[in-house]
């Protein structure tokens, strides 16, 4: 089954600077790949996601890049702020009909620092 | 706020006893999926319902099980209960095919195991 690697497990980065979070997949056939934001005692909430014949999207400060040979894709903050201050999850899903069978990585946990 | 329900909210079991949780899939998603997330870890795939019937499951012992109505609400019944079942337990519904919407998450039934 597919595998989801996430690094790193936490990351704290000062307010204004940018935050990078790296995920790699195993299984050739995932074609979907979402992120999602998870607050302390919350359900998590999708941010951006991208799909595998795109190699970049962008949504104001976030911003998802896709490698399909290297089998990784990233999360970008940028110009953060402490309200962005959360655990990160990313995802992969392998199926073709019904889709959403995530495989999520294991999180980051990102603290802004004011 | 997404349209998906879950009840109970927050549940104690002991070792062995069997528990049922449900879910209500927003309005007009056909495609249920259940998802363990252990304190500190990323969600893991249980299992998909789709049109009543289990489409795909996750690398969970057969004692997970579950249903999905005509209506397409869902329950995840799980016997036997051991001490790692302790979890937040989250529902997520979608509607295919794929491509069309992504899949929006419940708030989570906590299950504790003593």
């Amino acid at each position: 089954g597919e595998n989801v690697e996430q690094h790193p497990s936490t990351l704290s980065v000062q307010e204004g600077d940018s935050a990078v979070i790296k995920c790699t997949y195993s299984d050739s056939a995932s074609n979907y790949f979402p992120w999602y934001k998870q607050e302390l005692g919350k359900r998590p909430q999708l941010i951006i996601d991208i799909r595998s014949n795109v190699g970049e999207k962008k949504d104001q400060r976030i911003a998802v890049t896709l490698n399909k040979t290297a089998k990784h894709f990233s999360l970008h903050i940028t110009e953060t702020q402490p309200e962005d201050s959360a655990v990160y999850f990313c995802a992969a899903d392998p199926t073709t009909l019904t889709g959403n069978q995530f495989y999520f990585g294991t999180g980051t946990s990102l603290t802004v620092i004011p | 706020e997404t349209g998906v329900t879950q009840s109970p909210t927050h549940l104690i079991k002991t070792r062995g006893q069997q528990v049922t949780l449900r879910c209500s899939s927003q309005s007009g998603h056909n495609t249920v999926s259940w998802y363990q997330q252990a304190l500190g870890q990323g969600p893991q795939f249980i299992f998909q319902y789709y049109r009543e019937e289990e489409n795909g499951r996750g690398n969970f012992p057969p004692r997970f099980s579950g249903l999905q109505f005509p209506n397409y609400s869902s329950e995840l019944n799980v016997n036997a209960l051991e001490l790692d079942d302790s979890a937040l337990y989250l529902c997520a519904s979608s509607a295919p095919p794929k491509g069309e919407e992504t899949q929006y998450f419940g708030p989570g039934t906590r299950l504790l195991v003593l």
